[in-house]
C-alpha cells in the first residue's frame, strides 16, 4: 500500500527566502508523485508531477520537486518565496494498482510568507 | 465553464433538512469523487465512481447519499446531518488509465446547525 508522510504542520519563511517543503513516500510500485496547493476556501490545485523521465519536475508559479527514488522522497523548492505562496500545500502518490485510480494524499502543510 | 465546478459554494442547513451537492466535470474525464475535508483532519475520500458506476464507499454513513448520472456530473445528496459533518465537500475527476492526478472543485463549505 501507498502512504505519504510530510513531516511538521507548519513552515515559516521570509519574503524572498528559499521554500523547501519536505514529503516521503512509500510505494510498492514505481509511483507517480503530485504536489497540491490550496488556498483558503478554495479547491486544491495540481503544481507538478512526476510519473517517468526527468526525476526534477517543474510546476505552475516558480515551484519545482525532485523525485529521489534511493531517498524515496519528493521535496518541493521554490527559490524565492512570494507573499502569494502563503498556503497549505499536500504531496501525494498515485495507487493504480486496485479497480480505481485513487490518491494517497499526506497530512498537509500550511506555509506562512513574511514580510 | 472550466475545470470542475460545484454548487453551491455555500451551504447551512439544519439537522432535518434535505438538499444535495453538485459537481460538474467540463475535462472530458471518467472517474469522480467525492472528498471531505474537516479542520485539522487530513482529506477523506468519501465516494469514487468510474464510468458512472460506484467503485468505492469508504464506509460512509447513509445519511450522504452519492449519485452519478452521467460521467460528467456527480451529486451528493445529505439528509439528517449531525453537526460533525460539517466541512468542506470537495469533488474531483480523473481520467481512467491516466497517470492518477485528479482536479478539483473549489468545494462546499457546508454547516450543519
Amino acid at each position: 500500500a501507498q502512504s505519504v508522510t510530510q513531516l511538521g504542520s507548519h513552515v515559516s519563511v521570509s519574503e524572498g527566502a528559499l521554500v523547501l517543503l519536505r514529503c516521503n513516500y512509500s510505494s510498492s510500485v514505481p509511483p507517480y508523485l503530485f504536489w497540491y496547493v490550496q488556498y483558503p476556501n478554495q479547491g486544491l490545485q495540481l503544481l507538478l508531477k512526476y510519473t517517468t523521465g526527468a526525476t526534477l519536475v517543474k510546476g505552475i508559479n516558480g515551484f519545482e520537486a525532485e523525485f529521489k527514488k534511493s531517498e524515496t522522497s519528493f521535496h518541493l523548492t521554490k527559490p524565492s518565496a512570494h507573499m502569494s505562496d502563503a498556503a497549505e500545500y499536500f504531496c501525494a502518490v498515485s495507487d493504480l494498482s486496485g479497480a480505481n485510480s485513487k490518491l494517497t494524499f499526506g497530512k498537509g502543510i500550511t506555509l506562512s510568507v513574511r514580510p | 465553464e472550466t475545470g470542475v465546478t460545484q454548487t453551491p459554494r455555500h451551504l447551512v442547513m439544519g439537522m432535518t433538512n434535505k438538499k444535495s451537492l453538485k459537481c460538474e466535470q467540463h475535462l472530458g474525464h471518467n472517474a469522480m469523487y467525492w472528498y471531505k475535508q474537516s479542520a485539522k483532519k487530513p482529506l477523506e475520500l468519501m465516494f469514487v465512481y468510474n464510468f458512472k458506476e460506484q467503485t468505492e464507499n469508504n464506509s460512509v454513513p447513509s445519511r450522504f447519499s452519492p449519485e452519478c448520472p452521467n460521467s460528467s456530473h456527480l451529486f451528493l445528496h445529505l439528509h439528517t446531518l449531525q453537526p460533525e459533518d460539517s466541512a468542506l465537500y470537495l469533488c474531483a475527476s480523473s481520467q481512467v488509465g491516466g497517470a492518477g492526478e485528479q482536479y478539483f472543485g473549489p468545494g462546499t463549505r457546508l454547516t450543519v446547525t
